[in-house]
């Protein structure tokens, strides 16, 4: 089936610092690719909606500038927190949905800013 | 990675009891949620089951565990069109790493 791989599966970086997570579709073409962040109890926020070859579109309250999108090929997406705060630790999952049909998620991310 | 499966789609009408089902791989899975998105949404939290739970009831949601055959399901009680949505179920080991079905969309007819 349709498998999407996420790297790193966790990362601790320092305040301040910039912190890269990939997500890549395997087997299929994914020209749209969703990010979310999870939240106490669990419930997954969507962060934006990453579109190949152009910008991402963002949920509101999600600032742009921090949380870096970009989707350069069919099969790549990446999310860069940049200038990262202990505020911003949190688990980290991106999806996307191979043929229209149902959805692909990668394992997550667990990003810790000390 | 860990195989998490759900069918697609699920029709039932307005009342009757709706029943998406879950299958997965992993007999070591700590955690088994369910969680709800509306379109354009995130994910929400439905519910969540430890493993070594045979049935949670909260409400209209039922969910069953049977570990034997690696089945998960959600019973959703009275379905009401604002049920309509998709549900995930997902499997967790640590906690920290996550493998969720591809969703079943439900459509509550009227």
């Amino acid at each position: 089936g349709a498998v999407v791989s996420q790297h790193p599966s966790w990362v601790i970086c320092k305040s301040g610092t910039s912190v890269k997570i990939e997500c890549r579709s395997l087997d299929f073409q994914a020209t749209t690719m969703f990010w979310y962040r999870q939240f106490p109890k669990q419930s997954l926020m969507l962060m934006a909606t990453s579109n190949e070859g152009s910008k991402a579109t963002y949920e509101q309250g999600v600032e742009k500038d921090k949380f870096l999108i970009n989707h350069a090929s069919l099969t790549l997406s990446t999310l860069t927190v940049t200038s990262a705060h202990p505020e911003d630790s949190s688990f980290y999952i991106c999806s996307a949905s191979p043929g229209g049909y149902g959805y692909t998620f990668g394992s997550g991310t667990r990003l810790t800013v000390v | 990675g860990e195989d998490v499966e759900q069918s697609l789609f699920l029709s039932v009408r307005e009342g009757d009891s709706s029943v998406i089902n879950c299958t997965y791989t992993d007999s070591s899975s700590t955690y088994l949620y369910w969680y709800k998105q509306e379109p354009g949404a995130g994910l929400q939290l439905l519910t969540y089951i430890f493993s070594n739970m045979d049935m949670k009831q909260d409400q209209r949601l039922t969910v069953l565990l049977n570990k034997k055959d690696k089945h998960l399901s959600l019973r959703i009680a009275d379905t009401q069109t604002g049920d309509s949505a998709i549900y995930f179920c997902a499997e967790s080991i640590t906690g920290n790493q996550f493998y969720f079905g591809t969703g079943t969309s439900l459509t509550v007819i009227p």
